[in-house]
């Protein structure tokens, strides 16, 4: 099993850029989760998924990011445009069912806005 | 609302020593707890979880963590501590209904430094 595969590791761009970010999760898994983690707000959950359909998007911080899953093999985050306070490590998770069963995480994406 | 609290944003011990970390949670349901490790410049990886099974649960190298609903904790132990156990610890609880189902809220961390 390959896990969580995320891309790019690393992400360096200028503010006002657009960034994607890519998660493919276990194959299987049915729920994907994207995190966000800083040294100022710890691990804050952004989005997650369920069979491909957004379930919970409360905490996506403003309309600049979106983030799609159009089969349950692949799912992007994106920012548009970035802005340095985006900085941060961002983290895909997946998981086979909701509740009971732990999230498998990525290695995530270290995004850097110049 | 699910929360968590983790007493302790840096924890040190000695090779050999006891680790102790502490976490509280506040659920208004019964909840699925975790802890998580990350390594440096890696993801979270799952150490143990509590679903409503034993109250005493144990995980990969060694870590046991025991649910006590009444003190609402979820503390994480180790009889002794390995330079390999040098870490940041995450505890997580997960909601137990509604658009909360399957979300998990995590701990701010505490960063676990063992001294030889």
């Amino acid at each position: 099993d390959a896990g969580v595969i995320q891309s790019p590791r690393h992400e360096v761009t200028e503010m006002g850029q657009e960034v994607t970010l890519r998660c493919k999760p276990i194959s299987g898994h049915n729920s994907l989760f994207w995190y966000r983690q800083t040294m100022m707000r710890g691990l804050e959950l952004l989005i997650y998924f369920n069979n491909n359909v957004p379930i919970d998007d409360s905490g996506m911080p403003e309309d600049r990011f979106s983030a799609k899953m159009p089969n349950a093999s692949f799912s992007t985050l994106k920012i548009q445009p970035s802005e340095p306070r985006d900085s941060a490590v961002y983290f895909c998770a997946s998981s086979a069912l909701q509740g009971y069963t732990e999230q498998f995480f990525g290695p995530g994406t270290r995004l850097t806005v110049l | 609302a699910q929360s968590v609290t983790q007493l302790g944003s840096h924890v040190s011990v000695s090779e050999g020593a006891l680790v102790l970390l502490r976490c509280n949670y506040s659920s208004s349901v019964p909840p699925y707890l975790f802890w998580y490790v990350q390594y440096p410049n890696q993801g979270l990886q799952l150490l143990l979880k509590y679903t409503s099974a034993a109250t005493l649960v144990k995980g990969i190298n060694d870590f046991e963590a025991e649910f006590k609903k009444s003190e609402t904790s979820f503390h994480l132990t180790k009889p002794s501590a390995h330079m390999s156990d040098a870490a940041e610890y995450f505890c997580a609880v997960s909601g137990a209904g509604g658009t909360s189902y399957g979300k998990l809220t995590f701990g701010q961390g505490t960063i676990l430094t063992v001294h030889p």
